[in-house]
């Protein structure tokens, strides 16, 4: 079956100053990745996807993750934090998760807080 | 133009009280998905509908029943509410089931159960 693991449960930095989140998953095929962010009171967006090709993928608002295979991460970066990237960030890990329909499996969510 | 939404946006309840919730989605998908969200953030999917039927039905108690009466709505029926059924429901959609369709999600309905 397949899991995610995010190893910070809460974050916080400067405005300006740069960020990662981690994000290591656990699946025995080819995994397909997701970031997505959670806004207070809001529905999940997607910020970013991995299927295949170059490891290093640009998302929207700035975001980027870079998937390593050897060490089945799937880090979420960005250089300089704005106080409105203040959210709940959730890595995903898209499989058949032990069935015979694909399927997402989150983790537990990273709560990031940005102070001015 | 809501792409996803919800009704209610928020539920408050007894226990022991059936209630429904509501999910469309405008964006001409033909799968739709119920997940739970609990009071620590994890989010777990629940149910998964492609063109009106039931591909995924992961270890619910069967007091949840999801219903769609067509591609562009899946509702949520729960019966005899338990205090642990608080939480927030998140209904989504893709274009198919498949692993290269993103998923758009509503905004979410918290249910609270007294």
């Amino acid at each position: 079956a397949q899991s995610v693991t995010q190893p910070d449960i809460h974050i916080t930095v400067s405005e300006g100053a740069s960020l990662e989140l981690r994000c290591n998953y656990s699946y025995g095929a080819t995994p397909y990745l997701f970031w997505y962010v959670q806004s207070p009171g809001q529905g999940l967006q997607l910020l970013l996807k991995y299927f295949s090709g170059d490891t290093l993928v640009q998302g929207i608002k700035g975001f980027e993750a870079e998937f390593k295979r050897s060490q089945s991460s799937f880090n979420l970066r960005k250089p300089s934090v704005h106080w409105s990237d203040a959210a709940e960030y959730f890595c995903a890990v898209g499989g058949l998760g032990g069935g015979s329909n694909y399927k997402l499996t989150f983790g537990k969510g990273t709560l990031l807080t940005v102070n001015p | 133009d809501t792409a996803v939404s919800q009704t209610p946006k928020y539920l408050v309840t007894q226990m022991g009280n059936d209630k429904s919730i509501k999910c469309e989605q405008n964006l001409g998908h033909d799968t739709m998905y119920w997940y739970k969200q609990d009071s620590k953030k994890f989010l777990k999917i629940m149910f998964s509908y492609n063109n009106k039927e039931l591909i995924i039905n992961e270890t619910v108690p069967n007091r949840f029943s999801p219903k769609s009466p067509d591609k562009a709505h899946l509702n949520l029926h729960i019966n005899s509410l338990e205090l642990g059924d608080s939480a927030v429901y998140f209904c989504a959609s893709s274009q198919g089931p498949g692993q290269y369709n993103e998923q758009f999600f509503g905004p979410g309905t918290r249910l609270t159960v007294l």
